[in-house]
């Protein structure tokens, strides 16, 4: 059965102090592993995918690399505003397998 | 553009009440999927429409949740007998087909009192 496990479940930081978040997944050959971020009372927004071990995708102060084994969601310099719950979900390549199955999410919270 | 909408934001009813929730999703999406998240927890897989066909249902709790989509465009999930166990937000999401990225939207909150 395909899993996904995130640690940790929260994390606090002051703004400027850089760490990173992990996503565990065991899946029946994977197509996809996709980062979302999740505001309180939306919906989950759409941040990046990976299809590859060794593959590495940036938006501003967010980095997200991949292994055969896990993910990593490196956050640099974080502002206040990045604090939201990050959410990781891997699609299973194959046939009728379109659906993503999502860790339970770490909650980011940035101090000023 | 516009993204994938819901409605209503909330909904709350009693307990072995109907209830509808709808889903529009983004223009020219030919796939759309439904999850369920509980507090706390990430979302779950409900079911996925390639077009009109429900491709992939195996995520419905039970035979009291059933979805559509006629037109193959706007989705309806459809919960009969509520329990207070389905209280939870539905978050609608589509893609442009089945291996591109899923935009979700803003999500129904359900509860069943």
């Amino acid at each position: 059965e395909d899993q996904v496990t995130q640690s940790p479940e929260a994390l606090r930081l002051q703004e400027g102090e850089s760490s990173s978040l992990n996503c565990s997944y065991t899946v029946s050959g994977l197509r996809g592993l996709f980062w979302y971020r999740q505001d309180p009372g939306k919906g989950p927004e759409f941040l990046f995918t990976l299809y590859s071990a060794g593959e590495e995708k940036e938006k501003e102060r967010l980095k997200a690399t991949l292994t055969k084994k896990e993910s990593f969601l490196h956050i640099t310099a974080p502002k206040p505003e990045d604090s939201a719950t990050y959410l990781c979900a891997v699609q299973a390549a194959g046939q009728g397998a379109q659906k993503l199955v999502f860790g339970q999410g770490t909650r980011l919270t940035i101090n000023p | 553009g516009a993204g994938v909408s819901q409605t209503p934001s909330n909904k709350v009813t009693e307990k072995g009440k109907y209830v509808e929730l709808r889903c529009d999703p983004i223009s020219g999406h030919t796939a759309l999927y439904w999850y369920r998240q509980s507090l706390g927890q990430g979302p779950e897989f409900l079911i996925y429409f390639q077009g009109t066909g429900a491709a992939d249902d195996s995520g419905l709790p039970n035979d009291r949740f059933f979805a559509v989509r006629p037109e193959g465009s706007v989705s309806t999930l459809k919960i009969q007998r509520t329990e207070r166990g389905d209280s939870a937000v539905y978050l609608c999401a589509s893609s442009l087909s089945q291996n591109n990225e899923q935009f979700f939207g803003p999500g129904t909150r359900l509860t069943v009192l």
